[in-house]
């Protein structure tokens, strides 16, 4: 059973439009969400993470929003440019214990000019 | 160099061959893993290693045996593996110990088993 979900495989968004990907979690435990994206023939790179004791986390064109109630993240790129085509990974992981974080299956962003 | 990087990028190996894959991480971290990628499916996580111990293994088959030989190095050994076994091999690392601590990725090694 999957503990994290990314329900759409993929994502069709214009260039300086916003993108929102989205998220779900399974495990009431996990309290770190990270977001990675991957380009082909690269490993994933850390993107932004938050902590369950935040709602919002905002970096430069980048947040992600937590709702801990409906254990469901989202991330949004706005404005969307086209070398932010990508995959985009969610993680989930706990605060206590040894780092090991459970991916989501990840969404393809295509952003065309 | 500079990140995580993983040798080999790319490896065919038949079912009998005995191979290693190589990764070496330089940020001064002390937790390292091994994750792999199959088409339409979540990373999954293979081993975790902190401080040079093994904390976990994810119900690896005995076919995939790691190797810590300090922080900075993990290898990934093979024998025997299966064509199921094709898939993106992804090393990573990170601090040690709680969770608040983002993973580094390297480049991954793409392995075909014919």
């Amino acid at each position: 059973d999957q503990q994290v979900k990314q329900n759409s495989p993929s994502l069709s968004v214009q260039e300086g439009r916003i993108s929102i990907l989205n998220c779900d979690y399974t495990n009431s435990m996990f309290d770190y969400f990270l977001w990675y994206k991957k380009y082909p023939a690269e490993g994933p790179t850390f993107l932004i993470s938050i902590s369950s004791i935040k709602d919002k986390n905002e970096d430069g064109r980048f947040t992600v929003f937590l709702n801990k109630s409906a254990k469901h993240l989202s991330l949004h790129i706005v404005p969307s440019q086209p070398g932010d085509s990508a995959v985009y990974f969610c993680a989930a992981n706990t605060l206590t214990g040894y780092s090991t974080l459970t991916f989501g299956k990840g969404t393809m962003l295509l952003v065309s000019p | 160099e500079t990140g995580v990087t993983q040798t080999p990028r790319h490896l065919v190996m038949g079912m009998t061959n005995k191979k290693s894959l190589k990764c070496e991480q330089h940020l001064g971290h002390n937790a390292m893993y091994w994750y792999k990628q199959s088409a339409k499916k979540p990373l999954e996580l293979m081993f975790v290693y902190n401080f040079k111990e093994q904390t976990e293994n994810n119900s690896v088959p005995s076919r995939f045996s790691p190797e810590c030989p300090n922080s900075s190095h993990l290898f990934l050994h093979l024998h025997t593996l299966q064509p199921e076994d094709s898939a993106l091999y992804l090393c990573a690392s990170s601090q040690a110990g709680g969770g608040a601590y983002e993973q580094y990725f390297g480049p991954g090694t793409r392995l075909t088993v014919t």
